[in-house]
């Protein structure tokens, strides 16, 4: 159950895209496409962004989008606004249980 | 509307206990996966347990396995966490959250727990 693998910090200007990866193993990211994004705001609850890789819920901007490419999934946000400032975080089902990246912080210069 | 509030955070001594509880409303909870996830300062989220909406499946983080205990009250539409034999590496804000597609759909507030003597 060790934690996936994300950068500590990435960061664009407004209207440029940004990638933050999320690295793990084949018993979790590259075994089975439930890898799921949250954002975080200081003081909020998290929130949802993308579920199975590349699903996004009602509500979220079509300007995120995932992807897998073996044992490393990739969250995309395109048309950086400001309000995209925040702590990202990967997930992944590991069977039976879960496990989380450590949380990257997505800085909009 | 789909909410859940936590409470029961505060401060123990290290062996200590607690009980968190969750309280959803706005949605079928007998029929969802619940789940507790946590956030040390300054660290990433960490999955603690889950349980499925009859309370008849289980899983625990190997961290808490034999200290912590999920469960739920469906009646009450209400989850817990019994934590014991608190350590300080079990400080951390303590989230409750939905399971849905895979993934958690929706999260409270959080309640904070600090284990320090």
């Amino acid at each position: 159950q060790s934690a996936l693998t994300q950068p500590p910090s990435a960061s664009g200007s407004p209207g440029q895209s940004v990638t933050i990866s999320c690295t793990g193993t084949s018993s979790d990211v590259g075994g089975y496409n439930y890898v799921s994004w949250y954002q975080l705001h200081p003081g909020k609850a998290p929130k949802l962004m993308l579920f199975e890789v590349s699903k996004r819920p009602s509500g979220v901007p079509d300007r995120f989008s995932g992807s897998k490419s073996g044992n490393t999934a990739s969250l995309t946000v395109s048309g950086l606004q400001a309000e995209d400032e925040a702590d990202y975080h990967c997930c992944s089902y590991a069977g039976s249980s879960w496990v989380f990246g450590g949380g990257t912080k997505l800085t909009v210069l | 509307e789909v909410q859940l509030v936590e409470s029961g955070g505060g401060l123990v001594q290290p062996g200590g206990s607690l009980r968190l509880s969750c309280a959803a409303s706005g949605f079928t909870f007998s029929r969802d996966w619940m789940r507790w996830v946590r956030q040390a300062p300054g660290k990433g989220l960490e999955w603690v347990a889950d349980i499925k909406g009859d309370g008849s499946a289980k899983n625990y983080v190997d961290s808490v396995k034999g200290r912590f205990t999920i469960s739920r009250d469906n009646g009450k539409n209400s989850l817990y966490l019994q934590m014991n034999s608190l350590r300080a590496e079990d400080t951390a804000v303590y989230y409750c959250a939905r399971g849905w597609y895979w993934a958690f759909d929706m999260w409270g507030q959080g309640t904070m727990v600090t284990v320090s003597s």
